[in-house]
């Protein structure tokens, strides 16, 4: 049982440069979100999506694009990455709306050059 | 603005000792959550509260939630060096969204 998967786990950019982080989940779960780890800021919600065709923004959207077109994929697109999208970006995914027990993933470590 | 702040921000006792971590929140909550994340790894669920309940155990944990102040705290009783670890609250908004705290940084020396 595979869990939250999460790719790449380490990957360096130059400014400008788009790129996909995947995240994939086998648990049918309905919730997936997207957060980021800066060091002294805890966790921020960047997007999240309730089911398949569902996506909406959390507390830092901007510079980041989502879609769902299937329970288990939830992919996080930096279209033009910038040195303060460097951080660790988490997913999540909870087996209903309610999101009382989020399941994580390994993080992917981003610098942006 | 996070919804969720933790106090202290960093901790250090010896083994055996209790811990306890605060978390302060802004808005209206339908539950919140505990989450323990090891150094280099995802968070991992440690126990629930609901907005209707007021404290709840889970083993070493005991969780009070008191909403008329918008706080919380986690209680681990009889530390030890495994705990070592960084504590997150986080708070569900009824919206959709789950907003994590800063987190508390707990050491734990044998």
């Amino acid at each position: 049982n595979a869990g939250v998967t999460q790719t790449p786990k380490f990957q360096v950019l130059k400014t400008g440069q788009s790129m996909t982080l995947q995240c994939a989940q086998d648990m049918n779960h309905e919730y997936m979100s997207w957060y980021r780890q800066d060091p002294g800021m805890g966790l921020r919600l960047i997007h999240y999506s309730v089911g398949a065709g569902i996506t909406d923004q959390g507390e830092v959207p901007n510079g980041y694009n989502v879609s769902r077109s299937t329970t288990e994929d939830f992919p996080l697109r930096l279209l033009s990455a910038a040195p303060s999208q460097t951080s660790v970006y988490f997913c999540a995914s909870s087996s209903n709306r309610v999101r009382e027990k989020l399941f994580f993933g390994s993080g992917t470590q981003l610098s942006v050059l | 603005s996070q919804q969720g702040e933790e106090d202290p921000q960093a901790l250090s006792i010896q083994e055996g000792e209790n811990a306890t971590m605060n978390c302060s929140y802004k808005t209206s909550i339908n539950n919140l959550q505990w989450y323990r994340q090891n150094s280099g790894r995802g968070l991992v669920h440690l126990i629930l509260i609901r907005s209707n309940e007021r404290e709840k155990h889970s083993g070493r944990l005991r969780v009070t939630l008191d909403t008329s102040k918008k706080s919380s705290s986690l209680l681990i009783t009889a530390s030890r060096a495994a705990d070592t670890a960084s504590y997150f609250c986080a708070t569900d908004d009824w919206g959709g969204k789950l907003i994590f705290g800063q987190g508390t940084e707990l050491s734990v020396k044998p």
